[in-house]
């Protein structure tokens, strides 16, 4: 099935700076989906880009999906503490949702 | 509303014995999910169901895991018998078929010694 990389896999981070974390597929997605989940916690969802090329914000969060709908991008700007967890993207085939492997952020304070 | 309840929270038992894990889904939601989360595999989707049917089974992985859920309100993840590398976090989540985004519960974390 489909498949979808994260990259990097751990991102260290100076509190206060901006960091991005990236979702690539090698096939065509439909929409996609992020999900962060804190240190001993559950996934929470946080936002899904459909179309091509769709830009969404929330507060200090900037996500990004690519033109041909092949990636997917989450910018934080000046990073908190608060933001210390595991960024996870998905994609659905239908209603079964696929997760990568994630995003472990620190953040250095 | 509650949110998904997953019950127990934690779970320590040891090889060979059976272990049930249970999940309320949100009310009206039509989906179901089970996942387990290790480090190394990652989050896995094990089943999910939808109007209480099974769907896709195809990452359960043995026979020795089943999955049921006998009405809208409740399903429950049996292993039988479990072994040490069953030790896992596994989350129950459900979804309204509207709106494909998945609510999880808090999970159950299952350690088989």
């Amino acid at each position: 099935g489909q498949q979808v990389m994260q990259i990097p896999q751990y991102q260290h981070v100076q509190e206060g700076e901006d960091f991005t974390t990236y979702c690539n597929s090698s096939t065509t997605l439909s929409n996609i989906q992020w999900y962060k989940q804190r240190p001993g916690g559950h996934p929470v969802f946080l936002i899904q880009l459909v179309k091509s090329g769709e830009v969404k914000k929330q507060k200090r969060l900037t996500f990004q999906f690519g033109e041909a709908k092949k990636n997917s991008s989450l910018h934080i700007t000046a990073t908190q503490t608060t933001d210390v967890g595991t960024y996870f993207c998905a994609i659905s085939n239908d209603y079964k949702l696929s997760f990568g492997a994630g995003t472990t952020v620190t953040v250095r304070a | 509303d509650a949110g998904v309840i997953q019950s127990p929270r934690h779970e320590v038992t040891e090889m060979g014995q059976e272990v049930t894990l249970r999940c309320k889904p949100i009310s009206g939601h039509d989906y179901l999910f089970w996942y387990r989360q290790t480090m190394m595999r990652g989050l896995e989707l094990l089943i999910y169901f939808n109007n209480n049917v099974p769907i896709d089974d195809s990452g359960m992985p043995e026979d020795r895991f089943s999955a049921k859920m006998p009405n809208a309100s409740f399903s429950t993840l049996k292993i039988q018998p479990s072994e040490p590398r069953d030790s896992a976090v596994y989350f129950c989540a459900s979804s309204h078929s509207g709106a494909n985004v998945l609510t999880f519960g808090a999970g159950s974390r299952l350690t088989v010694l």
